[in-house]
C-alpha cells in the first residue's frame, strides 16, 4: 500500500517548456488535489477533481492545467513554465471534503 | 480574502509545552485540523477538532477551540526534538485552506 506517489521528485525546467506532474493513489479514494507551497505562503490549492472525469479550479489555477482520466491518477500540467511556477508541488488524496487529506512527497519544480 | 493566519516561528527547549496558534477565517468551518511536515515530506493529519468541541486531547496533544474568537490553538507537552517541524493549520470552507505553517524548533 504505497498511498499517494508523486512522480518526479524533482525537475529543473527552462522558461517556456512543458512538464507533465503525475500523481498516483492506491487507496480508493475519489477526491484528489494539487497544491503549490512557497515559502511563507503555506499551500494554495492550484486545482481539484472529485471523481475520475471531472476536474474544478482552485485558488491559483492559472498556468496549469490537470486530467483525471483515472479514478487512481491525476496530472498537472504545464504548458509554457514560467520562473513564477518554481515551487514545491504536492498532491494529495480524500474520501470527501471534509476527511483527511493524504499527501504525497511532493515535486521541488525549479524554473529557470 | 481573509488567509488563515499563523505566526511563522517558534523555539522552545525540550521538555517544555509548546503552543501553536492560529486564527481561522470562517466561523461556518466545521472542522478545523493540525497538519504536521517533516522536512522533505509532504504533510501528515496530526489532529482535528469538529467546531461543536471547544477542546481535544490526544495523549500529548491538545486543541483548544475559540469560536467566538475563530481562534485555534495546539499545544504540545514535554515537547522533544523529534517534534520539530512545521505545523500548518487548516479549515474547511468550500475547499481546505491552510494557514502559512508554523516553524516549531525544539532545543536540546
Amino acid at each position: 500500500n504505497a498511498g499517494v506517489t508523486q512522480t518526479p521528485k524533482f525537475r529543473v525546467l527552462k522558461t517556456g517548456q512543458s512538464m507533465t506532474l503525475l500523481c498516483a493513489q492506491d487507496m480508493n479514494h475519489e477526491y484528489m488535489y494539487w497544491y503549490r507551497q512557497d515559502p511563507g505562503m503555506g499551500l494554495r490549492l492550484i486545482h481539484y477533481s472529485v471523481g475520475e472525469g471531472t476536474t474544478a479550479k482552485g485558488e491559483v489555477p492559472d498556468g496549469y492545467n490537470v486530467s483525471r482520466l483515472k479514478k487512481q491518477n491525476f496530472l498537472l500540467g504545464l504548458e509554457s513554465a514560467a520562473p513564477s511556477q518554481t515551487s514545491v508541488y504536492f498532491c494529495a488524496s480524500s474520501s470527501g471534503t471534509i476527511y483527511e487529506q493524504y499527501f504525497g512527497p511532493g515535486t521541488r519544480l525549479t524554473v529557470t | 480574502g481573509e488567509d488563515v493566519e499563523q505566526s511563522l516561528f517558534l523555539s522552545v527547549r525540550e521538555g517544555d509545552s509548546s503552543v501553536i496558534n492560529c486564527t481561522y477565517t470562517d466561523s461556518s468551518s466545521t472542522y478545523l485540523y493540525w497538519y504536521k511536515q517533516e522536512p522533505g515530506a509532504g504533510l501528515q493529519l496530526l489532529t482535528y477538532i469538529f467546531s461543536n468541541m471547544d477542546m481535544k486531547q490526544d495523549q500529548r496533544l491538545t486543541v483548544l477551540l475559540n469560536k467566538k474568537d475563530k481562534h485555534l490553538s495546539l499545544r504540545i507537552a514535554d515537547t522533544q526534538t523529534g517534534d520539530s517541524a512545521i505545523y500548518f493549520c487548516a479549515e474547511i470552507v468550500n475547499d481546505m485552506r491552510f494557514g502559512a505553517g508554523t516553524r516549531l524548533t525544539v532545543k536540546p
